[in-house]
């Protein structure tokens, strides 16, 4: 059974802080990594699809590592908003083409206080 | 920009009674899912629907839910009778499929959240 993890649960930071948090997976038969934003009340949004081991995104100021080798993948925001407020989730995907399901972490909820 | 729907946004029901979520994917999307967050839990997969057939089911999906999609265009969830651990916040997601573009993201709705008395 796969099993996700993400650290920290949650996250207070100032206003202009950068943050970081950790997404960890079993690295066995990896195919890819999701990386959503989720807002209250809002669809969860689609940030980052990582396929490479090695693979870095980046979306404006918010950017992605992807390690397959150990299982982990790190998200990073520089400069932080208040609108960056929300959960980020990362799910892997289980299976062995983009189509499979999705196995959830429990999210990382970051508040930033401006 | 295209975007998946789902309505009711909230629904109370009482334990035993039947329930349809609803949910409209985004319109050139092959890959249909649900997923469900009980509250303080991880969000976890329910079914996936491809081709008029589930391609596949968790331990959760049984023999009380079923899915549809009875038009080309809705994609729905039926609880046939409700419980009360049924509460929770259930998405439904679209992708394009195995040699989209978007290398097989997922698009979520923004949830119904259920509430079984």
């Amino acid at each position: 059974i796969l099993n996700v993890e993400q650290s920290p649960q949650s996250l207070h930071v100032q206003e202009g802080d950068s943050t970081n948090f950790t997404c960890s997976f079993p690295s066995s038969n990896f195919y890819a990594l999701h990386w959503y934003r989720w807002e209250t009340a809002k669809s969860p949004e689609a940030l980052f699809v990582m396929t490479l081991n090695g693979d870095e995104k980046k979306k404006g100021r918010i950017s992605a590592t992807l390690n397959t080798k150990e299982g982990y993948s790190y998200l990073y925001i520089k400069g932080s908003q208040p609108e960056d407020s929300a959960t980020y989730l990362c799910a892997r995907l289980q299976g062995s083409s983009n189509t499979g399901k999705l196995i959830f972490g429990q999210g990382t909820t970051l508040q930033v206080k401006p | 920009e295209p975007e998946v729907t789902q309505t009711p946004s909230h629904q109370v029901t009482q334990m035993g009674q039947e329930v349809i979520l609803r949910c409209v994917p985004i319109s050139n999307h092959l890959y249909f899912y649900w997923y469900r967050q009980i509250l303080g839990q991880k969000v976890e997969f329910l079914v996936s629907f491809y081709n008029n057939e589930i391609s596949e089911k968790s331990e959760i999906f049984d023999d009380q839910f079923s899915v549809e999609r009875p038009d080309g265009s809705n994609f729905t969830l039926k609880i046939r009778s409700t419980k009360l651990e049924d509460s929770a916040m259930y998405f439904c997601a679209s992708s394009g499929g195995a040699s989209d573009y978007s290398r097989g993201t997922q698009y979520f709705g923004p949830g119904t959240r259920l509430t079984v008395l």
